[in-house]
């Protein structure tokens, strides 16, 4: 059974760093096809993906905002991490780390979602 | 990421038939999936594949495609059904989300 946990602050402020983690279990970034993405929701907004990375390291950015993210995966701990930089107002939102794998296109397991305000 | 067209609501009658369309430019080349969203809860997937259904979804739940339209049909609407849905595909750069619908149980 897959599933997946997002852990970070609950509060960050302006022009901060985010660093978000996901912690997963069912499922292996070593294990070829396999991926982590992460998609954020403000709250009463639409969702909006962000970034993906897969087994081999392959990594995907949300065009509008690549210049402020890095993912990262630690095989070891089954772990993905997330950073975005230069943190405002407007980006406050529940961030949900899920599960997909390559070529499917598709989000199959989500974890429950961790809220984020950014507030001075 | 590309834009994903959704109407902002859908209102039906229990036991009624509700149909959410979603509407891009890459539609006819890229497989589309559907998520429900109940309030304050994580998106689950209802539909990948413009109309397969992960199991332990109902199966008045489908799918379907047609040139730049995917539609999400939910048969036999129940009161559990209201939430918000969302259409995904991918594009070269990556997933993108439809701008959602809330689907009203009247």
């Amino acid at each position: 059974q897959i599933t997946l946990k997002e852990s970070g602050p609950t509060l960050v402020k302006p022009t901060q760093t985010l660093t978000l983690t996901c912690t997963f279990s069912g499922f292996s970034l070593r294990t070829s096809g396999e991926g982590v993405g992460w998609v954020r929701q403000p709250p009463g907004k639409a969702l909006e993906w962000l970034a993906l990375i897969y087994w081999d390291d392959d990594k995907r950015y949300s065009p509008s905002l690549k210049n402020r993210l890095t993912i990262t995966k630690d095989t070891s701990k089954n772990q993905v991490v997330l950073t975005m930089t230069n943190m405002a107002p407007v980006d406050s939102a529940t961030h949900y780390c899920a599960h997909r794998v390559a070529g499917w296109g598709h989000f199959d397991y989500w974890g429950h979602g961790t809220l984020v305000t950014v507030f001075s | 990421s590309y834009e994903l067209t959704q109407p902002p609501s859908v209102s039906v009658s229990p036991g009624q038939t509700a149909r959410i369309t979603c509407s891009g430019d890459a539609l006819p080349r890229q497989y589309a999936s559907w998520y429900q969203q109940k309030p304050g809860q994580a998106p689950v997937l209802v539909i990948y594949k413009d109309s397969e259904r992960p199991s332990g979804i109902p199966e008045r739940f489908s799918g379907s495609s047609s040139g730049t339209t995917v539609t999400l049909t939910i048969s036999g609407v129940q009161a559990e059904d209201e939430a918000d849905y969302y259409c995904q595909s991918p594009d070269s750069s990556g997933p993108s989300f439809g701008t959602g619908t809330k689907v009203t149980v009247l």
